[in-house]
């Protein structure tokens, strides 16, 4: 079975500083997909990143980042500078094997004060 | 390019009726996903269609049937609605079934309200 651990339920930050967000993955498939979303106050759920378990390459996309170690079977986010906008709730998701659903972990509500 | 649309987009039910909403994948895309996400959870899969047949199914009660038409577009059917069915319903199309069908997009979701 996929789990997914956010230990984070709320972070607040002011404007234009760094928040990075844990996320914590159990999996006995060896071939498997990280990612992570964005949900804002709109209830769409917006798709930031797709990492596949044999990649652990870092990555960096303008003021979003990722780190993923699979010593540690985790796949943090950071987000650099940090401004408004980006107050949503951001969640972490798994799939792996012949399971093609998305395991969610509970979220991360994240809040950027002005 | 419209994206993935739900409807309704909000809708209030009474306890032991039955509902339906509805999904029009995003273009292009022919498998179809349900997500039920109660407030303050992360969103939990309900069940996939591709190719007008159930392909996989969550650990939701058989209250919670599907379906997917020649259009690909999908309907969502809940029976003897209970309280704890109050949530958003997340609908979410891929192209292709397999690895593929989990780059998702989701629509905005129906809110329903069981009283």
């Amino acid at each position: 079975a996929q789990k997914v651990t956010q230990a984070q339920t709320e972070i607040s930050v002011v404007e234009k500083e760094d928040v990075t967000l844990d996320c914590v993955y159990e999996t006995r498939d060896t071939t498997y997909y990280l990612f992570w979303y964005k949900q804002p106050p709109s209830g769409e759920l917006v798709f930031l990143i797709r990492r596949n378990s044999f990649d652990e390459q870092n990555e960096i996309s303008g003021r979003y980042s990722w780190n993923f170690q699979k010593s540690t079977s985790s796949f943090n986010f950071t987000i650099t500078a940090s401004q408004v906008v980006d107050s949503a709730v951001y969640f972490c998701a798994l799939s792996g094997g012949n399971d093609y659903k998305l395991s969610f972990g509970a979220g991360t509500t994240v809040t950027v004060r002005a | 390019d419209a994206g993935v649309t739900q409807s309704p987009t909000h809708l209030i039910k009474t306890r032991g009726q039955q509902v339906t909403l509805r999904c029009s994948p995003k273009s292009g895309h022919d498998t179809v996903s349900w997500y039920q996400q109660a407030l303050g959870q992360g969103p939990q899969f309900i069940f996939q269609y591709y190719e007008e047949e159930e392909r996989q199914r969550g650990n939701f009660p058989d209250r919670f049937s599907g379906h997917q038409f020649p259009n690909y577009s999908s309907e969502l059917n809940v029976n003897a609605l209970l309280l704890g069915d109050s949530a958003l319903y997340l609908c979410a199309s891929s192209p292709g079934f397999g690895q593929s069908s989990t780059e998702a997009f989701f629509g905005q979701g129906t809110r329903l309200t069981v009283v």
